[in-house]
């Protein structure tokens, strides 16, 4: 099965710093990838779709990017309000696994 | 306006059974894959189970596979999840999802039922 490696685990920026995630799948995922935010306590939200479409509402300083198997989620300029765990799906065939997460909080 | 609310969580002892149920409204139920996914405590995201909108297509985590069992109702715009044999490893909040457009994935969730396999 693919596996879903996402670095860094946690990482901890200061407000207007870019941020940039990675997410790996050991196979090819024809770009079906997915972000998404998990706020404390709070359901998942989709960020972004097919490695680089952005979800309608989702703030524009969220980018994705990348295709096959090497994917980048980017937050431009970090605000308070995405403190959150980031998490990335593949969901081209099963199993749609997701990556481990990543934390990111605020220096 | 997208809704999904989960019901039929609780307690349940290991060994036990439990059948969540997914309303849907909002959308064109009947067009849409969709999907449970779990979540233990202070863990990751766990993809379970999903079902696929055109045909009758099902996919199982190997977690879960020969246990749980994810049927549809279109007629009632209802997903279900029956569970089976739990263990405690199973405890988790079980969200259901929509597909993402008419792929898998989850554009929209459901506030999620809490699952506590215990005796």
């Amino acid at each position: 099965d693919i596996q879903m490696i996402q670095t860094p685990s946690s990482l901890s920026a200061s407000v207007g710093d870019r941020v940039t995630i990675t997410c790996r799948a050991t196979q090819d995922t024809s770009n079906f990838l997915a972000w998404y935010q998990q706020k404390p306590g709070k359901v998942p939200n989709l960020l972004i779709y097919g490695a680089s479409t952005l979800q309608s509402g989702v703030p524009s300083r969220f980018s994705g990017s990348g295709s096959g198997t090497d994917f980048t989620l980017t937050i431009s300029s970090l605000q308070p309000e995405d403190v959150a765990t980031y998490y990335c799906q593949k969901y081209n065939s099963a199993p749609f696994t997701f990556g481990p997460g990543t934390k990111v909080d605020i220096k | 306006e997208v809704q999904l609310l989960e019901s039929g969580g609780g307690l349940v002892q290991p060994g036990g059974s439990l059948r969540l149920s997914c309303a849907a409204s909002g959308f064109t139920f009947s067009s849409y894959a969709m999907s449970w996914v779990r979540q233990a405590p202070g863990k990751g995201l766990e993809w379970v189970s999903s079902f696929s909108g055109v045909g009758s297509t099902t996919y199982y985590a190997d977690s879960v596979k020969g246990r749980f069992t994810i049927s549809r109702d279109n007629s009632k715009n209802t997903l279900y999840l029956q569970m089976k044999n739990l263990r405690a490893a199973d405890t988790a909040v079980y969200y259901c999802a929509k597909g993402i457009q008419l792929w898998f994935g989850g554009d929209y969730w459901g506030q999620g039922a809490l699952v506590t396999v215990s005796s």
